[in-house]
């Protein structure tokens, strides 16, 4: 089983309409992230957490809320779509353990999100 | 804002040929690491090299680090029709840990023609 999963895998909807993904993880681990992916841009970081009490914005949170609902879940909402959110979405989770130990980033399958 | 930089963007090769990919970096870091990406798929890790390290080796991957020129290569020898997908570079410049201090590059390309 993936230890990082993403619902839905595609999703197609409509300008203005309110869409959440969803990620769940059975890795144990307290950090998770939203990240996009767009065509020649990389990965952009949307939001992170560091556990169930913190959210952080990223480098791109404009448009976009997110929900900590326990340790395992993290959910990306866009409240009103708009077509230039069309993208590939990748949750993330790490288990950085401090100075000594570097932080890896465990990545889920990716959502595909197309707004019309 | 983007820190690491892939060069070449696509690079098409033979399989059996050896490939190497080129990340630079603007600031400081503690470390660099290189990820994998198969067409729509998530990132997969494949190696970690620490500032204080130069060079680090992982069955058919070589990576290297040069600090002084904030720049850092992967090389994939005797290449494999499977090792097509993008590779990206990234970097931890955090002083905490934090995770804005993992930032990703735009990906290298890497086709292997069978």
């Amino acid at each position: 089983d993936a230890d990082v999963t993403q619902t839905p895998r595609n999703r197609i909807t409509k300008t203005g309409k309110r869409i959440m993904l969803e990620c769940s993880q059975t890795k144990g681990h307290d950090r998770m992230y939203w990240y996009r992916q767009d065509p020649g841009l990389g990965l952009r970081l949307i939001y992170y957490s560091f556990d169930v009490k913190d959210i952080n914005k990223g480098e791109i949170s404009d448009g976009y809320s997110v929900s900590r609902q326990a340790q395992a879940k993290f959910s990306l909402s866009l409240e009103s779509a708009i077509p230039n959110q069309t993208a590939l979405y990748f949750c993330a989770t790490s288990d950085w353990g401090g100075d000594l130990l570097p932080e890896t980033q465990y990545f889920g399958p990716g959502t595909r999100l197309l707004v019309l | 804002s983007q820190q690491g930089e892939e060069d070449p963007q696509a690079l098409s090769i033979q399989e059996g040929e050896n490939a190497t990919m080129n990340c630079s970096y603007k600031t400081s870091i503690n470390n660099l690491q290189w990820y994998r990406q198969n067409s729509g798929r998530g990132l997969v890790h494949l190696i970690l090299i620490r500032s204080n390290e130069r060079e680090k080796h992982s069955g058919r991957l070589r990576v290297t680090l040069d600090t002084s020129k904030k720049s850092s290569s992967l090389l994939i020898t005797a290449s494999r029709a499977a090792d097509t997908a993008s590779y990206f570079c990234a970097t931890d410049a955090s002083s905490g840990g934090g995770a804005d201090g993992l930032t990703f590059g735009k990906g290298t390309h890497l086709i292997i023609q069978p």
